[in-house]
């Protein structure tokens, strides 16, 4: 059964900031990963969708990378707000249904 | 983006009752959709996986006789909680998927927080 583990359970950076969340994954046959963005309370909102072919998928100051062999992922933040402080989550998708949740990692973003 | 919505965003329940928990897609058509439940500080956990027409496929561990899910259209599928107990409460997210399942993400709903006093 897939396992997706994130490293760190907690960040907390000052606003500027350049900073990497560590998403790893124990079966390296995958669809895709995604990082997910979760508010406190609220549901998710998909930030990145890496298909299992590509390496890395770019939005605005975020860019995620892949390395399937390796079982890695990770998200670059570039320029931290405070806005950006949330939960990030990554799921690994493996079969037409599956998505396999990391426990995420709380972001802070210090003014 | 594709929008789901989820109603109610919160219930509060005596213990021994029901709840009906609704998940809409509002401008697409899904032909799946999931449900997960999410503990405090903890990941989401696939409870099901409901095809439109057709039997919910549960998850290893969850009650299919506690946890009823129906779809019965291509916008809409709701999960019963049966007969609550304080164990069930948790944050329930629905989230539904298009027809290219493997290339296409998930849309969340924003989720219910049930609460069984």
């Amino acid at each position: 059964k897939q396992e997706v583990t994130q490293i760190p359970a907690a960040l907390s950076v000052p606003e500027g900031e350049n900073l990497v969340l560590n998403c790893s994954f124990t079966d390296s046959a995958i669809y895709n990963l995604q990082w997910f963005r979760q508010d406190p309370g609220k549901g998710l909102t998909s930030l990145l969708l890496i298909q299992s072919s590509q390496r890395e998928q770019t939005s605005g100051r975020l860019n995620a990378s892949l390395d399937k062999s390796s079982g890695r992922s990770t998200l670059y933040i570039a320029a931290s707000q405070p806005g950006d402080s949330a939960t990030y989550l990554c799921a690994a998708q493996t079969g037409a249904n599956n998505l396999f949740f990391g426990t995420g990692t709380r972001l802070t973003v210090i003014p | 983006g594709a929008v789901v919505s989820q109603h109610p965003s919160r219930v509060i329940c005596k213990s021994g009752t029901s709840v009906k928990i609704e998940c809409r897609s509002l401008d697409f058509q899904a032909t799946t959709m999931f449900w997960y439940r999410q503990f405090p500080k903890q990941s989401l956990m696939l409870m099901a996986t409901s095809n439109e027409g057709s039997k919910a496929t549960y998850e290893q561990g969850v009650e299919k006789d506690k946890f009823l899910i129906n779809h019965a259209s291509l916008t809409l599928s709701t999960l019963t909680v049966t007969s609550a107990h304080p164990e069930d409460s948790s944050f329930y997210i629905c989230s539904a998927g298009g027809q290219r399942m493997i290339t296409d993400t998930q849309y969340f709903g924003p989720g219910t927080r049930l609460t069984v006093l």
